[in-house]
């Protein structure tokens, strides 16, 4: 059964760092590509990153670009998505997900808070 | 990277059909066939319940159906049950591995 597990959320201040990790089982993780959306409290979906299986593409959505890197060590099966310079609208529930046919695995989701 | 358009909620009776749309550009929607739709349970992982704009991942219900037409996706849920009733998003690849979701639609079942 595949399964995702993010970590690493957590209450930071405005400016602030934090690292985000997923760790993933259940499937050869090394031949997929994986995604990070996140979702603000009362807000929708929004894609923040993609990391390809080998971990050599990557790509930012604009609101995270140049402060956010993704990163990932196929050999412990995991993901990871450093972020930097948080601002208060960074806030949000973040979820790392298995893109294969769609993002066809999600995990449950771990919470960032930004504090001004 | 702006997000697909779509309604902020429609609502049907059980039983009946209902459609959500999914409003993009010709650079997501329009223009590649990796349109996908998740439903999202409160307190749960979102689910994939269609990809690639008309396939259905083994496990979901064939009540749920997807289509596309230019530049808008659909997503049909036929005999409407109250278990529906919850968030729907479409997601589109935008070229250059960049994804963009749709603003979500909210399922009332009457």
């Amino acid at each position: 059964e595949v399964q995702l597990v993010e970590s690493g959320g957590g209450l930071v201040q405005s400016g602030g760092s934090l690292r985000l990790s997923c760790t993933a089982s259940g499937f050869t993780f090394s031949n997929y590509g994986m995604v990070w959306v996140r979702q603000a409290p009362g807000k929708g979906l929004e894609w923040v990153s993609f990391i390809s299986a080998g971990g050599g593409t990557s790509n930012f959505a604009d609101s995270v670009k140049g402060r956010f890197t993704i990163s990932r060590d196929n050999s412990k099966n995991t993901m990871s998505l450093q972020m930097n310079s948080l601002r208060v609208e960074d806030t949000a529930v973040y979820y790392c997900a298995k893109n294969y046919n769609g993002l066809s695995s999600w995990g449950l989701g771990t919470l960032v808070t930004v504090s001004s | 990277q702006s997000a697909l358009t779509q309604p902020a909620s429609v609502s049907g009776s059980p039983g009946q059909s209902l459609t959500i749309s999914c409003t993009g550009t010709s650079s997501d929607v329009g223009g590649y066939n990796y349109v996908s739709w998740y439903q999202l349970h409160p307190g749960k992982a979102p689910k994939l319940m269609i990809y690639d704009v008309n396939q259905r991942p083994s496990g979901v219900s064939d009540r749920f159906s997807g289509s596309k037409s230019g530049n808008t996706a659909s997503l049909t849920i036929s005999g409407l049950q109250a278990e529906d009733e919850v968030d729907y998003y479409c997601c589109s690849y935008a070229g250059s591995n960049t994804f963009v979701f749709g603003s979500g639609t909210k399922v009332t079942v009457l």
